[in-house]
């Protein structure tokens, strides 16, 4: 069974662009979670899609935005980034309805020059 | 004061050891517990789920959890230098509630 696979690996990019991070989940899960890892920090939660609504959001700013697909596959977009963004991104899936446990893929590290 | 709190380490300890890693809570209402790994630049991965109190044992690892003390342990047997990283505890009250992560600890095991 693939696990949950999330593209780029590595993504550079510039104070004021944006950022698109994408993420496929484990088959038949519904349920997709974004989180944010700063260097040596712990995960902070971003966002938690279900059946393609936003069921909950962490304390982000707006310009940390998202949306699911019908096919369960999800997009995190950063808009005008900054320096703090750089970070580790990671996203994760369960069955749905926030049933657990969470399944991890290995992230995608967004550097801001 | 955060709802849970977890060491954050590290903790080195010798090749074949028994390693107990633990984290605290504060919300009584929390029933399932997860602990994860996390090597350098990877994703957290799964290694217990269980709900409300009690034993789980999983080949050399046993996860305890204690809702009286709000208190729950991962214990790692006969320890080995690939189990050096990072364990991060979580839990929640079930469906449709957010989960609550720990700072994760650092352990490493040394040859």
């Amino acid at each position: 069974e693939a696990g949950v696979t999330q593209s780029p690996t590595h993504l550079i990019k510039t104070r004021g662009q944006q950022a698109t991070l994408r993420c496929s989940p484990i088959s038949g899960h519904t349920s997709v979670y974004w989180y944010q890892q700063a260097l040596g920090l712990g995960l902070q939660f971003l966002l938690w899609y279900d059946e393609g609504e936003e069921r909950n959001r962490g304390n982000f700013p707006p310009r940390f935005s998202g949306r699911q697909f019908p096919n369960y596959s999800s997009e995190l977009n950063v808009n005008a980034l900054e320096l703090e963004d750089s970070a580790l991104y990671l996203c994760a899936s369960s069955l749905g309805l926030g049933q657990q446990p969470q399944h991890f893929g290995d992230g995608t590290r967004l550097s801001i020059l | 004061q955060k709802e849970v709190e977890q060491d954050p380490g590290p903790l080195s300890v010798p090749e074949g050891a028994i390693v107990s890693l633990n984290c605290t809570y504060s919300n009584s209402a929390f029933q399932y517990f997860m602990w994860y790994r996390q090597y350098s630049r990877k994703g957290p991965e799964l290694l217990m789920y269980t709900y409300s109190s009690g034993n789980k044992e999983d080949g050399r690892f046993t996860a305890q959890v204690d809702k009286s003390s709000k208190y729950i342990s991962l214990f790692i047997r006969d320890s080995q230098p690939s189990d050096s990283a990072t364990y991060l505890c979580a839990m929640n009250q079930g469906s449709n509630y957010q989960l609550i992560w720990g700072a994760g600890t650092k352990l490493i095991i040394k040859p």
